[in-house]
């Protein structure tokens, strides 16, 4: 089955500063890779994925490249905001037409003016 | 993507009571599952939950706790049975539909058991 390793929180930062938050995994097939965000207080909202090797997912400024060679989805950020303080979770699928998801155990980001 | 709605949004409950949470999709999906997330933890998938059948349960997930229905493909419910303090968690369904693998989650439910 699939695993995950995510980078362990909380991550404090400057506003403006430079995200990474670092996710490996594992897999047997060929898995899809996603990246959710939670907001205090929210549900799971999709901020990213990519479904095949050397795909990028972006969206709101964050990126992750699938590395198949690494088996990396690091997500990265060029400029944080206040705003993007919220629980990140690294999640992929086993592939192979399986839609379960394995979550990483989250990320906590707090920007700070 | 679909618009999940999941009712009650949050509720105080008694020990030794149930619950029974509804999540509603306003188009039809192939896949829904229930998942929980303890306070500060992240998602442990409890089932999926099947059309027309018995729920699939992960390890860990029994029926008798956790009864599940999914009489349709736009409708689930998920009842947490006899609770405890230690079920005070948030549930959260989410949908895969179409040609995408891409889940959906809904805004979830919070459980405080007293």
């Amino acid at each position: 089955g699939n695993s995950v390793t995510q980078m362990e929180g909380p991550v404090t930062l400057s506003e403006e500063a430079f995200l990474t938050i670092n996710c490996t995994y594992t897999a047997t097939g060929y898995p899809s890779l996603f990246w959710y965000v939670q907001y205090p207080g929210e549900g799971l909202q999709l901020l990213l994925k990519a479904t095949k090797a050397d795909d990028k997912g972006s969206n709101k400024g964050f990126e992750a490249t699938y590395r198949k060679e690494t088996t990396s989805f690091h997500l990265e950020k060029g400029s944080v905001q206040v705003s993007d303080s919220a629980v990140y979770f690294c999640a992929p699928t086993p592939g192979a037409g399986s839609y379960q998801l394995t979550f990483g155990k989250g990320t906590k980001l707090s920007v700070i003016p | 993507s679909a618009v999940i709605s999941q009712k009650p949004s949050r509720d105080i409950c008694q020990r030794g009571t149930s619950l029974t949470i509804q999540c509603q999709v306003d188009s039809q999906v192939t896949m829904m599952f229930w998942y929980r997330q303890q306070p500060g933890q992240s998602l442990t998938l409890i089932a999926t939950a099947n059309q027309g059948s018995e729920a699939t349960y992960e390890s860990g997930f029994v029926i008798d706790k956790f009864p599940i229905s999914r009489p349709n493909l736009t409708f689930s419910t998920l009842t947490v049975s006899n609770m405890s303090p230690e079920d005070s968690s948030i549930y959260l369904c989410s949908v895969v539909g179409g040609i995408t693998d891409t889940q959906y989650f809904g805004p979830g439910t919070r459980l405080t058991v007293l």
